[in-house]
């Protein structure tokens, strides 16, 4: 079945710099990517869904990068802020095949942004 | 507004005792999902349903048991609980389409000594 690897585990940064998050897969079949935000106690709330077709996608005060050959997808927070501190967790679901619909996920990473 | 509310928001159970988590969906999402939450092992499926009557094995359903006695409901039962099912214990709803993404419940705490 698909594998997520994300990396880093933890991840800390001062108020202003820039931070990156990479999660890479396994399934050929993947086609819907997924990032969620966890605020600490709090439960995941969705921040961005992008589609295998597009490569850049961007929200506020961050990007996302697809890159469906090396099977990579990273999430990049520019000039990172203390309310960004949180756990971060990517997700992949195939459009075809046995993994058709269900999220898979990465382990999680703990970003700290200090002042 | 529709949500997915689960309950307790905190259990301390014994050691052999049974446990029930409970969660209601208000999106009339098809799909349902048991998680639970670990450091250092992220999000681990634990059973998912399709719909009303439907239960399916996750990765991990060893001393799970699930039950889908309607479309909003959808319960996680531990029928001797383990000190090693002490977790953060989360449930999700999803669309049936592709594509579709998971709304997540606040999560259960539980605590089995």
């Amino acid at each position: 079945g698909e594998q997520v690897e994300q990396r880093p585990p933890h991840l800390s940064v001062r108020e202003g710099d820039s931070a990156v998050i990479t999660c890479t897969y396994t399934d050929p079949n993947s086609y819907y990517f997924f990032w969620y935000k966890q605020e600490p106690g709090a439960s995941l709330q969705l921040l961005m869904k992008v589609f295998s077709s597009t490569e850049i996608n961007e929200g506020q005060g961050f990007t996302v990068l697809l890159n469906k050959k090396d099977k990579r997808l990273s999430l990049n927070l520019t000039a990172a802020h203390p309310g960004d501190s949180a756990a971060y967790f990517c997700a992949v679901s195939a459009n075809t095949g046995a993994n058709t619909g269900k999220l898979t996920f990465g382990h999680g990473t703990i970003l700290r942004v200090h002042p | 507004e529709a949500a997915v509310t689960q309950s307790p928001r905190n259990k301390v159970a014994v050691t052999g005792g049974k446990v029930t988590l409970s969660c209601n969906q208000t999106n009339n999402h098809n799909n349902m999902y048991w998680y639970r939450q670990d450091t250092g092992h992220g999000l681990r499926l634990i059973h998912y349903s399709y719909g009303a009557g439907s239960t399916e094995k996750g990765d991990i359903p060893d001393g799970y048991k699930a039950s889908r006695p309607s479309q909003e409901n959808f319960s996680l039962i531990l029928e001797l609980a383990t000190p090693s099912q002490t977790s953060v214990y989360f449930c999700a709803s999803g669309d049936q389409g592709r594509g579709s993404d998971y709304t997540f419940g606040s999560g259960t705490r539980l605590l089995v000594i």
